[in-house]
C-alpha cells in the first residue's frame, strides 16, 4: 500500500477552476496508477478519472471529459486533478486513490487519500 | 453511463448473514473479472473489502465473500457485528477502460 497525501480544503466561486494535489509515497509513481473519485454531500462514490504516469496516459469518465485534466509530476510523486467551469454541483469531497494493479489505469484501490472538500458557492 | 444498481438499503441482526447485489450490464460487471466492494463509515475514507470478484486483501474478515454469476456480482457478510453498520460500494472496470461504482447500499445491523 501507498500513503497518499492531498492539499487543502478549497472554496471556490460558479465558473472558477479548482486545483486539487495528491502526493504519494514509496514506489506508487514507478508503476502504479492514480485515479481521482468524488462523493458529493450524502452520495455515492464517483469514478472521475485516473492517470498511470510512467506512461502519461489518462482515462475520463465521460461526464467529466472535456472539463477535467488529470496531470502528474514524477520528479515529486504528485498528481493533480483540475476541473473546470465549476458549478454547486460539483461540491464534495475529493479523493485520490491507488490502483493496486501495476500499470493499469481502472480497476480496485487499495490505497485512499484523506480527502479534500471542495465548497463552490457565490 | 449509469451507476451500477445496488440496493439502496439492507438490514439484519448481529450474527445474521446478508448479501447486497451488483448488477451491471454485459460491458462492466458482466464483462470482466474485475468487481471490487468497498466499506466506507460515516466521514472516513473507503477500506478495500473485496477485488477481483472473490480475493480478499489482507487483513480483511474472511466473514466478507465476493461472488458474481452473469451481470450481478455480490457481497456477503456472514456473522454480522455491529461496527459492519456502514455505506457499501461495488465498482467495476469497463469497456471503455474506466471504472464504474454502485449507487451504494446502506447497511444497518438491528
Amino acid at each position: 500500500q501507498a500513503q497518499l497525501v492531498q492539499s487543502g480544503t478549497e472554496v471556490k466561486t460558479p465558473g472558477s477552476s479548482v486545483k486539487v494535489s495528491c502526493k504519494a509515497s514509496g514506489d506508487t509513481f514507478t508503476s502504479y496508477s492514480i485515479s481521482w473519485v468524488r462523493q458529493a454531500p450524502g452520495q455515492g462514490l464517483v469514478w472521475m478519472g485516473g492517470i498511470i504516469p510512467i506512461f502519461g496516459s489518462t482515462s475520463y469518465a465521460q461526464r467529466f471529459q472535456g472539463r477535467l485534466t488529470i496531470t502528474a509530476d514524477g520528479s515529486t510523486n504528485t498528481a493533480y486533478m483540475v476541473l473546470r467551469s465549476l458549478t454547486f454541483e460539483d461540491t464534495g469531497i475529493y479523493y485520490c486513490a491507488r490502483v493496486g494493479v501495476p500499470k493499469e489505469v481502472a480497476n480496485f484501490f487499495d490505497s485512499w487519500g484523506q480527502g479534500t472538500l471542495v465548497t463552490v458557492s457565490s | 453511463q449509469s451507476p451500477l444498481t445496488q440496493p439502496a438499503s439492507v438490514s439484519g441482526s448481529p450474527g445474521q448473514s446478508i448479501t447486497i447485489s451488483c448488477t451491471g450490464t454485459s460491458t462492466d460487471v458482466g464483462g470482466f473479472d474485475y468487481v471490487s466492494w468497498y466499506q466506507q463509515h460515516p466521514g472516513k475514507t473507503p477500506k478495500l473489502l473485496i477485488f477481483d470478484v472473490s480475493k480478499r486483501p489482507s487483513g480483511v474478515s474472511v466473514r466478507f465473500s465476493g461472488s458474481k454469476s452473469g451481470r450481478t456480482a455480490s457481497l456477503t457478510i456472514s456473522g454480522l457485528q455491529p461496527e459492519d453498520e456502514a455505506d457499501y460500494y461495488c465498482s467495476s472496470y469497463t469497456s471503455m477502460t474506466t471504472l464504474i461504482f454502485g449507487g451504494g447500499t446502506k447497511l444497518t445491523v438491528l
